[in-house]
């Protein structure tokens, strides 16, 4: 059973084209995340959710942006979209667990395509 | 700042052996360490994790190990199997930022039949 989800899996968008990524949870972990990956790169922290408290990157482009409206479901915005943001989105959930580790569940990823 | 990095981009071993990849990072104040899989095209998934107060932890077929001292940590795969191909990611996290994880780049280990 998936337990995160990421739609569509293959985005193309035009250069400065708004776009959009989804991701859902089954999990009902109180914590998602954002990485943007680029070719055998180590995923790069965009952002998170912690429960509705947003968490950005210091380093994170005000081009990105993040929506959670529910437990279930959070959005990536990319308002512009340019060449170098061309990557393969991926978005992770973790339960918040003091004492233990944060095993965070990550999505199959959106690979984006900029045009 | 803190870093997590890996000794080799690439490591290629035959069926049946045992793999060991490796990762050095450079803030001590890690709280927990957790090895991924990623396979092409999937995100990465999880295979252990290892608090910083242990030396060693084990799993199935693989075992773990965490030297505080020279500050490095890795990963030993048992009877490396053909589906073990993948790039591996070592992470750090501290509890102080939450759930936030650290990535080092990639190992890129390849099985040969």
């Amino acid at each position: 059973d998936a337990m995160v989800i990421q739609n569509p899996r293959y985005q193309v968008t035009q250069f400065g084209k708004p776009v959009t990524l989804s991701c859902s949870q089954t999990l009902n972990h109180n914590v998602m995340y954002w990485y943007q990956q680029k070719s055998s790169q180590a995923p790069k922290l965009l952002f998170h959710y912690y429960d509705k408290d947003f968490n950005n990157e210091a380093d994170t482009p005000d081009n990105f942006q993040s929506r959670r409206p529910n437990t279930s479901f959070c959005f990536l915005d990319i308002r512009s979209p340019g060449l170098g943001d061309a990557a393969m989105y991926l978005c992770a959930t973790s339960r918040d667990r003091r004492g233990g580790t944060y095993e965070q569940y990550f999505g199959p990823g959106t690979r984006l395509t900029v045009t | 700042g803190e870093s997590v990095g890996l000794h080799l981009p690439t490591l290629s071993v035959q069926e049946g052996d045992n793999s060991i990849i490796n990762c050095a990072y450079s803030n001590s104040a890690s709280d927990y360490f957790i090895w991924y899989k990623q396979e092409s095209g999937k995100g990465p998934q999880f295979i252990i994790d290892i608090r910083s107060n242990m030396d060693k932890r084990q799993g199935q077929r693989v075992t773990v190990l965490l030297n505080k001292t020279v500050k490095h940590l890795s990963l030993q795969i048992a009877a490396t199997q053909p589906g073990d191909s993948a790039v591996y990611f070592c992470a750090r996290g501290l509890e102080t930022s939450g759930s936030r994880l650290t990535f080092g780049e990639g190992t890129q280990l390849t099985v040969n039949p």
